[in-house]
């Protein structure tokens, strides 16, 4: 069974569009991530959130929102797509109680490829 | 500033020993990560330290040296299959995660 799964895997649109992307964890894990990893590799954290507290990277746009129906599912919404959306998303899971305590082990989904024409 | 800093590529022989490096200055320390990502692949945890010494597990080990802000991930016996990125990541003081930019090792036979 895939424990963090993310779909879809690759996603082709036009500026201007608005999107999703879906993410599931089977691990019971408390607390789910967004992160963006761009043409540099460098991982950046986009959101973290559990049922109690989201917490936001205010460097990212409010184009960009995270909406939990449970807390196993964290999916990533984009309004308004720009050419710098193009990225490599993933999603993780820690079992960390605390959206804002990262003193565990993050699991990685397989991650969503971006692409904006 | 926060930074997380390591070599941006490196290459060794099949069956040699590697040892990459990370440098970090970050506002507190709550513990230093290292994850292996394979192209076009997520992230895979590899290990963990939060206190100075060596944690050894398998062919893999992991160094830190906090009052240097210093750690390494030496590789032995190396295989082809460990060619990938090797990405250092800090947790600071508010508990956040730092990420360096990840280190590319490529494998020659």
């Amino acid at each position: 069974d895939t424990a963090v799964s993310q779909t879809p895997k690759y996603l082709v649109t036009q500026m201007g569009n608005d999107k999703s992307i879906k993410c599931e964890q089977n691990l019971g894990h408390d607390t789910m991530y967004w992160y963006k990893q761009d043409s540099k590799k460098f991982l950046k954290i986009m959101f973290s959130y559990n049922n109690k507290e989201l917490i936001i990277n205010e460097t990212v746009p409010n184009r960009f929102s995270p909406k939990s129906p449970d807390k196993a599912h964290l999916n990533l919404h984009i309004n308004s797509l720009e050419l710098g959306d193009s990225a490599v998303y993933f999603c993780a899971s820690s079992p960390a109680s605390d959206a804002g305590t990262n003193t565990g082990e993050l699991f990685f989904g397989e991650g969503s490829r971006l692409t904006v024409l | 500033g926060q930074n997380i800093d390591q070599p941006t590529e490196m290459t060794a022989t099949e069956g040699a020993i590697v040892q990459i490096n990370c440098t970090y200055q970050t506002s507190g320390f709550n513990g230093l990560f290292w994850y292996q990502q394979h192209a076009g692949e997520a992230p895979t945890f590899l290990s963990y330290n939060v206190l100075d010494g060596l944690e050894e597990k398998g062919r893999f080990s992991s160094f830190l040296s906090r009052s240097k802000g210093y750690s390494y991930l030496l590789l032995k016996e190396l295989q082809m299959k460990d060619s990938a990125s090797y990405l250092c990541a800090v947790v600071d003081s508010n508990y956040q995660l730092i990420w360096g930019a990840g280190t590319k090792l490529i494998i020659k036979p």
